[in-house]
């Protein structure tokens, strides 16, 4: 099957700072999501992105389908960004199915 | 925006019995629900795909005489952990989907097997 690695496993950052998270793939895709889980279990989709780039606020997100990556940037972080990022994608033969990373965990310091 | 729902949201069971949970689209029709089932600083883990009306699809390595999946109607699907062991404890999170519309998750629901 698919493999999602994402990078780096664990970050640490003060309040303000910018980051940026990364997520391989091994095969094309044909959908790409971001996720944050908050504290509490809740996944939040943050972006649908299986190509190109796309804003939400502080928040923005890049893939490039052909070199089977994705960026997830994060600037002027905020002590209620901390949670878990997770990349996951779906290849057209998955009969829908969604392959999540292993997640980034980020912690935001006030 | 559409809206899935999990009940309950955490249960807590002795070894040897069965727990449903139950996965519901509020706002719309689910043709598919996916099961995930994620363990302590882990990441989600596909367990089975059910579409409406049909037997459920397992991943591999999950045993589906001990996962049971429903998904009797278009709005509704159940799990049920039979003969539930402490191994068993983790958090069970639902999606569903319209067609090929994008999957929209549930709360999660946290089993503890004491």
């Amino acid at each position: 099957g698919i493999q999602v690695e994402q990078s780096p496993p664990d970050l640490i950052l003060q309040e303000g700072a910018n980051s940026t998270l990364r997520c391989n793939f091994s095969d094309s895709v044909n959908n790409l999501q971001w996720f944050h889980q908050n504290p509490w279990g809740q996944l939040i989709n943050l972006f649908y992105i299986p190509s190109g780039t796309k804003q939400n606020g502080r928040l923005s997100a890049t893939t490039v389908a052909t070199e089977r990556y994705s960026l997830l940037y994060i600037s002027s972080s905020q002590t209620t960004d901390s949670g878990v990022y997770f990349c996951a994608v779906e290849r057209e033969t998955s009969g829908s199915r969604l392959t999540f990373g292993e997640g980034t965990q980020l912690t935001v310091n006030p | 925006g559409a809206v899935v729902s999990q009940h309950p949201s955490w249960v807590i069971c002795k070894s040897g019995t069965s727990v449903k949970i139950e996965c519901r689209s509020l706002d719309f029709q689910a043709t598919t629900m996916f099961w995930y089932r994620q363990f302590p600083k882990q990441s989600l883990m596909l367990m089975a795909t059910s579409n409406e009306g049909s037997k459920a699809t397992y991943e591999q390595g999950v045993e589906k005489d001990k996962f049971l999946i429903n998904h009797a109607s278009l709005t509704l699907s159940t799990l049920t952990v039979t003969s539930a062991h402490p191994e068993d404890s983790s958090f069970y999170i639902c999606s569903a989907r319209w067609r090929s519309g994008r999957p929209v998750f549930g709360p999660g629901t946290r089993l503890t097997v004491l």
